[in-house]
């Protein structure tokens, strides 16, 4: 089945850093790519919907400037928390979809992302 | 607005027993229905969908799910359930409208014992 690598798996870094988390799609073209936000014990929150060669469009309640989301190629699409501190600390999850397949998301296996 | 429901935090169910987790939706539309399986600190892995056809919709590692339009759900369903079913379980509807984006309800923890 389709393959979605992300990376890193886990990110332990100082508050005021900014992380870059990675998400490619190995055997498919993901014309779109979906971040999420997963809280311990809850349900995945959509940050934003990318699509190749165009903006994000983020949801609302979502910093656009604090999260900053390329999808510069069919195959990869970046995630960078820009200054991250506790609050931000979380699990992130992507997942990528092609639209001329219309077969369901495809998720990487997520990050932890732990802001001390 | 889209929206996706799953009653149970958790499911506990003996090895062996069948296992039903619930999802009810709320469309406007044709509802584009899946369900999706996270084991701990992993991302989602799909079981199964329902797009059109047959209201009963075989998957992934034995796992099924009934499409029901006059109740609006649709349940997961295994016959006979493993100790390694144990995981958090996600149903959710597609969007056709907002970006084909998927509305996820707030998850089921199934426990199965041995």
């Amino acid at each position: 089945g389709a393959v979605v690598s992300q990376h890193p798996s886990r990110v332990i870094c100082k508050s005021g850093t900014s992380v870059k988390i990675e998400c490619r799609s190995l055997d498919f073209q993901a014309t779109t790519m979906f971040w999420y936000r997963q809280f311990p014990k809850q349900s995945l929150m959509l940050m934003a919907t990318s699509n190749e060669g165009s903006k994000a469009t983020y949801e609302q309640g979502v910093e656009k400037d604090k999260f900053l989301i390329n999808h510069a190629s069919l195959t990869l699409s970046t995630l960078t928390v820009t200054s991250a501190h506790p609050e931000d600390s979380s699990f992130y999850i992507c997942s990528g979809w092609d639209r001329a397949l219309n077969q369901p998301q495809h998720f990487g296996d997520g990050t932890r992302l732990s802001i001390l | 607005a889209q929206s996706v429901a799953q009653p149970e935090d958790q499911v506990n169910v003996a090895e062996g027993n069948p296992l039903t987790v619930k999802c009810t939706y709320s469309v406007s539309g044709n509802p584009y229905l899946f369900w999706y399986v996270q084991y701990p600190n992993r991302g989602l892995q799909f079981l199964l969908k329902y797009i059109t056809g047959d209201n009963l919709v075989k998957g992934s590692y034995g796992f099924e799910a009934e499409f029901n339009k006059s109740q609006t759900s649709f349940h997961l369903k295994k016959p006979s359930a493993l100790v390694s079913d144990s995981a958090l379980y996600f149903c959710a509807v597609r969007d056709m409208a907002a970006g084909n984006k998927l509305t996820f309800g707030g998850g089921t923890r199934v426990l199965v014992k041995p």
